[in-house]
């Protein structure tokens, strides 16, 4: 089964416009960790964020923000004001307590319009 | 700070040819890990050292890929030989001290197309 599900594929918004993306995860353990990677056409993979299960605070870092809502098991990330540098491919991942191994999700691939 | 380095950037060989990766971690970082990540898929974890020790390799192909951290630093993995459906991005990671949920840190991937 799919520990991560990234259930959009692709979307396109017009610059200035605010977007969603969705990521819902499955684990059993209490403790766990959940991140957001950014992988832009160049291909690394850049660190965006970290979360831990006992935290549900939002976080807010610029035009970033984070949804953790532990009810709905989902860990949403909304940028506003989409910029066109902020085309890229987005991952979601899981790290649980037990394991230690990150369970990425499909991604979601964003492009912004200008 | 000097992130993760890898080489070659990209490789084109034709099946049942061997090939290496390299990998720098970040300085410092005892944990390093292998990723392949197949073309609209999330990564998959190949392999995870700490210092010069395997930790996890359950999910690398043994019968053609070998992984080593000799010196606890750098990184190789081969394959040898290659097969079609090892076209992927290979991504190397590295995290200060392998602890549970600790955040990994990714180089920039060695795109592999095998002909």
């Amino acid at each position: 089964a799919q520990k991560v599900t990234q259930a959009q594929t692709e979307i396109s918004v017009v610059e200035k416009e605010d977007v969603t993306l969705d990521c819902v995860y499955e684990t059993r353990d209490t403790t766990y960790y959940l991140f957001w990677y950014k992988q832009p056409p160049s291909g690394e993979l850049v660190f965006l964020i970290r979360r831990n299960s006992f935290d549900e605070q939002n976080e807010i870092s610029g035009r970033y923000s984070w949804n953790f809502q532990k009810s709905t098991s989902s860990f949403n990330f909304t940028i506003t004001a989409s910029q066109v540098v902020d085309s890229a491919v987005y991952f979601c991942a899981l790290s649980e307590y037990t394991g230690n191994q990150f369970y990425f999700g499909t991604g979601t691939s964003l492009t912004v319009i200008p | 700070e000097a992130g993760v380095a890898q080489s070659p950037r990209y490789k084109i060989i034709e099946k049942r040819q061997s090939v290496a990766f390299w990998c720098n971690p970040i300085s410092g970082h005892a944990t390093l890990y292998w990723y392949q990540q197949i073309l609209g898929q999330g990564p998959k974890l190949l392999i995870q050292f700490q210092n010069n020790g395997v930790v996890d390799d359950s999910q690398l192909p043994k019968d053609r890929f070998s992984a080593e951290r000799l010196k606890g630093v750098d990184s190789t993995l081969k394959i040898q030989p290659a097969k079609l459906e090892d076209s992927a991005v290979y991504l190397c990671a590295s995290s200060q001290q392998g602890r549970r949920g600790e955040t990994q840190y990714f180089g920039p991937g060695t795109r592999l197309l095998v002909l």
